[in-house]
């Protein structure tokens, strides 16, 4: 199992660019998120999606877009970037939906907007 | 405002010492999570607590949930610089919460 895998590591972009930070997961878990981790604000949901052709907006979903085709994929879609925007992004699955579900964090792209 | 308050947000001590880190809120929750983070990871869990008044032991790691069930804290005793890294905790409001909030970390700093 390679467990929750994105890609890329780091990206650098101009304002105004667009770009898909890609997810994926081969646990069959239902549950998908994407949360940003920006210094002494823990983590923030963006989006998340229950199953396939399900998604939902968590706390900071303006300026992304998700969609869930597959089980496995969960890419996040960044339309315009800005330097706003610059941040560390985490995809995470879980089995289920509830919060006592361990939940599994992939290794995190760095994104810079310049 | 966070919805879950953690601290101390940075702390550093020396190898062997005792440290308690605490993550507080005005809400009631269904569960609570410690997650584990190291620098260019992403979080790993380290224990789930659901009861209000549970204890969980994990090595020299433990976990207790109160009794309200709105706070939590991590005691770790004869801390190691292994033990260095950003610990977070998240909390689902309901248990078939959809979304997890997380607290702002603690930054712990074990020097040898």
């Amino acid at each position: 199992n390679a467990g929750v895998t994105q890609t890329p590591k780091f990206q650098v972009l101009k304002t105004g660019q667009s770009m898909t930070l890609q997810c994926a997961q081969d646990m069959n878990h239902e549950y998908m998120s994407w949360y940003r981790q920006d210094p002494g604000m823990g983590l923030r949901l963006i989006h998340y999606s229950v199953g396939a052709g399900i998604t939902d907006q968590g706390e900071v979903p303006n300026g992304y877009n998700v969609s869930r085709s597959t089980t496995e994929d969960f890419p996040l879609r960044l339309l315009s970037a800005a330097p706003s925007q610059t941040s560390v992004y985490f995809c995470a699955s879980k089995l289920g939906t509830g919060g006592s579900y361990e939940q599994y964090f992939g290794p995190g792209t760095r994104l810079t907007v310049t | 405002t966070q919805l879950l308050e953690q601290s101390p947000q940075f702390l550093s001590i020396q190898e062997g010492e005792n440290l308690t880190v605490y993550c507080n809120s005005s809400s009631v929750f269904s569960s609570l999570q410690w997650y584990r983070q190291e620098p260019g990871e992403g979080p790993v869990l380290l224990v789930t607590v659901v009861t209000g008044g549970e204890v969980k032991k994990l090595k020299r790691l433990t976990f207790q949930f109160g009794d309200a069930r709105k706070d939590s804290s991590l005691h770790i005793t004869a801390a190691q610089p292994g033990d260095t890294g950003l610990y977070l905790c998240a909390g689902a409001l309901t248990q078939g919460a959809q979304k997890l909030v997380f607290g702002q970390g603690t930054r712990l700093t074990i020097n040898p």
